[in-house]
């Protein structure tokens, strides 16, 4: 069945240092692929998708390719921020379906 | 911005008992969900309602689980009998727009049920 795997956490970086959280999927067909956030004490929130191969999904600095060759969507931000301490969600959906399918959350943080 | 509201947020129950747990979705949404997430594991998809009636649901949604729109506003899951590994976060959602736009999603904060 499909499934997404990202990297365990936590990831602990200092501001300002470069941020890559892997993530690879499995599904059949082109699903479409998403990156989630979750702040303290908040509900879930789009970070930024792609719905093709070769696509990049971008927002607030965050950027992820949707790779098919490698089936990764690995998210990266050049300089990070202590307001970017949160967890993460890579998911999919593959196409005619309305769920989603999540990886376990990766979470950040960053000190100062 | 419109928020998906869930109350409460965290609720403690003993194993046995019938827990509710409730969820007020954006107000023109039509789509709604449920989510779980067990600690340090996946979130996990329970269950999707629309126009008033269960649209798909995974294994993990037996008969111990039902969904309710009772009101028009609020979207409620209730468990009947809870259980030790019914303990999770539960996460409510809603959506406007027609599938497969599941990008449309908006995610309630979350209601974590522990089972004693």
């Amino acid at each position: 069945g499909n499934s997404v795997t990202q990297m365990e956490g936590p990831v602990t970086l200092s501001e300002e240092a470069f941020l890559t959280i892997n993530c690879t999927y499995t599904a059949t067909g082109y699903p479409s692929l998403f990156w989630y956030v979750q702040y303290p004490g908040e509900g879930l929130q789009l970070l930024l998708k792609a719905t093709k191969a070769d696509d990049k999904g971008s927002n607030k600095g965050f950027e992820a390719t949707y790779r098919k060759e490698t089936t990764s969507f690995h998210l990266e931000k050049g300089s990070v921020q202590v307001s970017d301490s949160a967890v993460y969600f890579c998911a999919l959906s593959d196409r005619g379906t309305d769920k989603l399918i999540f990886g376990t959350g990766t979470r950040l943080q960053v000190f100062p | 911005e419109p928020e998906v509201t869930q109350t409460p947020s965290h609720q403690v129950t003993q194993m046995g008992q019938e827990v509710i747990l409730r969820c007020v979705p954006i107000s023109n949404h039509l789509y709604f969900y449920w989510y779980r997430q067990i600690l340090g594991q996946k979130v996990e998809f329970l269950v999707s309602f629309y126009n008033n009636e269960i649209s798909e649901k995974s294994e993990i949604f037996d008969d111990q689980f039902s969904v309710e729109r009772p009101d028009g506003s609020n979207f409620t899951l209730k468990i009947r009998s809870t259980k030790l590994e019914d303990s999770a976060m539960y996460f409510c959602a809603s959506k406007g727009g027609l599938p497969p736009t599941n990008y449309g999603y908006t995610f309630g904060s979350g209601t974590r049920l522990t089972v004693v």
